[in-house]
């Protein structure tokens, strides 16, 4: 079946700009995770979403960094007035079940570059 | 920093030579897992051991845990030129109920032909 899909799969965007990411999650899926992959920080939480609501927003970095789910399925990130420390590898994973320990799937990420 | 370590941060063998990479965390967990990551992209789940097991195998892929250590190792047997790729090790705590995880540093490995 089809997996995670993430769009775009690069964005280069100038500094001040604002930028969607889109994650379309496993079907049926109900728990939705952005994280983000950067040179200096590593793999890092940002967001979890059960169904449309997001019980745990502690790693979103700023408020320029925002989320919604819509219809429990897709998501978007939105990243205002950007900075270039913005600049990094966006992924989102999806779970199913209602057990908060199942194995994540993620898709191919989202290569953002803030010039 | 919550995040954990792993070590080596780069490993590079001959194909047919087992490679294993060790990983420690900070909390108490409810389950490790490793993924494994090709060209800084998506992430490939490979294995999760819960916090009650000790060794769980997959195919060539042998994963132990040592809660009192908080450390895990994944060793990769008769290793192939397709397993170059980076590895992470991954934690859920049980401290939260979510399931965010929280990875470590990862290991880079390059396999020979």
């Amino acid at each position: 079946g089809a997996g995670v899909s993430q769009s775009p799969s690069n964005k280069v965007t100038e500094k001040g700009k604002d930028v969607e990411l889109r994650c379309d999650p496993i079907s049926g899926h109900t728990a939705l995770y952005w994280y983000r992959q950067s040179l200096g920080q590593g793999l890092e939480f940002l967001i979890y979403f059960q169904g449309n609501s997001a019980p745990d927003k502690s790693g979103l970095p700023s408020d320029r960094f925002s989320a919604e789910r819509t219809g429990g399925s897709v998501s978007t990130l939105t990243i205002q007035r950007t900075q270039q420390e913005d600049s990094a590898v966006y992924l989102c994973a999806s779970r199913h079940g209602w057990n908060s320990y199942n194995e994540q799937f993620f898709g191919p990420g989202t290569r953002l570059t803030v010039l | 920093s919550q995040q954990g370590e792993e070590d080596p941060q780069a490993l590079s063998i001959q194909e047919g030579e087992n490679a294993t990479m060790n990983c420690s965390y900070k909390t108490s967990i409810n389950n490790l897992q490793w993924y494994r990551q090709n060209s800084g992209r998506g992430l490939v789940h490979l294995i999760l051991i819960r916090s009650n097991e000790r060794e769980k195998h997959s195919g060539r892929l042998r994963v132990t845990l040592d809660t009192s250590k908080k450390s895990s190792s994944l060793l990769i047997t008769a290793s192939r030129a397709a397993d170059t790729a980076s590895y992470f090790c991954a934690t859920a705590s049980i401290s939260s109920n979510t399931g965010k995880l929280i990875f470590g540093q990862g290991t880079t490995l390059q396999v020979k032909p």
